[in-house]
């Protein structure tokens, strides 16, 4: 089954410690992308990237930092500097001229 | 920038009652429209898109939605909703000038009541 995973489901970090999230596709797709989503706000872009060991700063990026060494992975790390850390974090994919984006379960982060 | 409106945040409806929820994004020359549903603490699941050609898009699960270009709107339309349907409901523009990045609305959070 093709598809994105996401790890762990949830998470909880103590403040000021940095913290880092799995996003895995097997979809053989080229671009992937980190979005935050707080309650009533939709989701924001934090990072994406469209090739391997290349990505951008989404709309939201300060205190988060990405790497994409693989195709497969883009894992997201959220740094102490984050000040409002706690949220939902979704992992998407896509390829294709349609650029449809697939989803990830997602990663629910509580830091207190 | 490209910017999305639902401008519904939540929409209570009874089962079997048909239900509208409203998109309209910021004039551009040529955009991708998406509707995703998103059911809680889960990730989001495309229900339709719109690309190119015939302005009326079906989708998965009875729902459809219509394009239409000179009021940059793109509704979804369900004719008879389950309780099943309850979930939140996220419209998203992909703007091909700007790198086809998707920008999301705020998203419209149906209550389907038996």
């Amino acid at each position: 089954d093709g598809g994105i995973t996401q790890s762990p489901k949830y998470l909880f970090r103590k403040e000021g410690q940095n913290v880092t999230l799995s996003c895995e596709q097997n979809l053989n797709h080229d671009a992937m992308y980190w979005y935050r989503q707080d309650p009533g706000q939709g989701l924001r872009l934090i990072y994406y990237s469209q090739i391997v060991n290349d990505f951008q700063k989404g709309d939201i990026a300060e205190g988060y930092s990405v790497s994409r060494e693989k195709k497969e992975s883009f894992p997201l790390t959220v740094t102490s500097a984050q000040k409002n850390p706690t949220a939902f974090y979704l992992c998407a994919s896509s390829t294709g001229p349609s650029y449809e984006q697939y989803f990830g379960p997602g990663t629910r982060l509580t830091v207190t | 920038a490209q910017s999305v409106t639902q401008l519904d945040s939540q929409v209570p409806v009874f089962e079997e009652a048909p239900v509208e929820l409203r998109c309209n994004y910021s004039s551009s020359v040529s955009v991708y429209l998406f509707w995703y549903v998103q059911y809680p603490n889960q990730g989001l699941q495309l229900l339709l898109k719109y690309l190119s050609g015939s302005t009326l898009v079906k989708g998965i699960n009875g729902f459809e939605a219509e394009f239409n270009k000179s009021q940059t709107s793109f509704h979804l339309r369900k004719p008879s909703v389950h309780i099943s349907d309850t979930a939140e409901y996220f419209c998203a523009v992909s703007d091909r000038a700007a790198g086809n990045k998707l920008t999301f609305g705020g998203g419209t959070r149906v209550l389907v009541k038996p």
